[in-house]
């Protein structure tokens, strides 16, 4: 167990929803990252937060999403979704912005867009 | 950009016999290097990484990682292997976004490491 946990762990719903995840990063854990894997595009990095705010960026589409609350919990919202969107969404967390710390990984959420 | 390669898709390896996962990265600067498995239907689990320091690496579950600066390459080894370390397996290089100052870590396509009997 990373520590870290995501919710729920499986979402079936139809396109054109909005649908979001969330994200709870590990003990004192600061940075929360969200990736997607998908079978042809591997994983990809969609962006990070850090102690409530936005600092990195990635591969993620305007119709995405993301926020870090002052708990340190994140959302990421998905919304007009595609076919394409279904995949596994991860989130990760570290203890600062460096990118030194290992990143520690949840068990996912997979995403079916029907 | 900073990148990985993992040039297998798939390695077979009896138990008992040693393994390796090859990883080549390209990175300007330092490279700070990852790996990572993944078991079905699960999240990702650290093993090691190389920040700085000796080339070769200690991780978890008895797994090892060479670094070779010349080569770019960081492969990972285990002596032993178990039929129980079959899994997805992916390198990934640490990539600094300096606007911002965030960083995110790029990963490699992952190699299906297969332990027979």
């Amino acid at each position: 167990d990373s520590g870290v946990t995501q919710t729920p762990k499986h979402l079936i719903t139809a396109t054109g929803q909005r649908v979001t995840l969330r994200c709870s990063p590990r003990s004192g854990d600061l940075s929360v990252y969200w990736y997607q894997q998908s079978l042809d595009q591997g994983l990809q990095f969609l962006i990070q937060y850090y102690n409530g705010e936005e600092r990195a960026k990635g591969n993620i589409l305007e119709r995405f999403s993301a926020q870090q609350f002052p708990d340190l919990h994140s959302e990421l919202n998905l919304s007009s979704l595609e076919l394409g969107d279904s995949a596994l969404y991860f989130c990760a967390s570290s203890p600062d912005s460096s990118g030194l710390y290992e990143q520690y990984f949840g068990p996912g959420t997979r995403l079916t867009v029907t | 950009a900073q990148s990985v390669a993992q040039p297998e898709d798939q390695v077979n390896v009896a138990e008992g016999n040693p393994l390796t996962v090859k990883c080549t990265y390209s990175v300007s600067g330092n490279p700070y290097l990852f790996w990572y498995v993944q078991y079905p239907n699960r999240g990702l689990q650290f093993l090691l990484k190389y920040i700085t320091g000796d080339n070769l690496v200690k991780g978890s579950y008895g797994f090892e990682a060479e670094f070779n600066k010349s080569q770019t390459s960081f492969h990972l080894k285990k002596p032993s292997a178990l039929v129980s370390d079959s899994a997805l397996y992916f390198c990934a290089v640490r990539d600094s976004i300096l606007t911002g100052g965030g960083n995110k870590l790029t990963f490699g396509t992952g190699t299906q490491l297969k332990v027979e009997l």
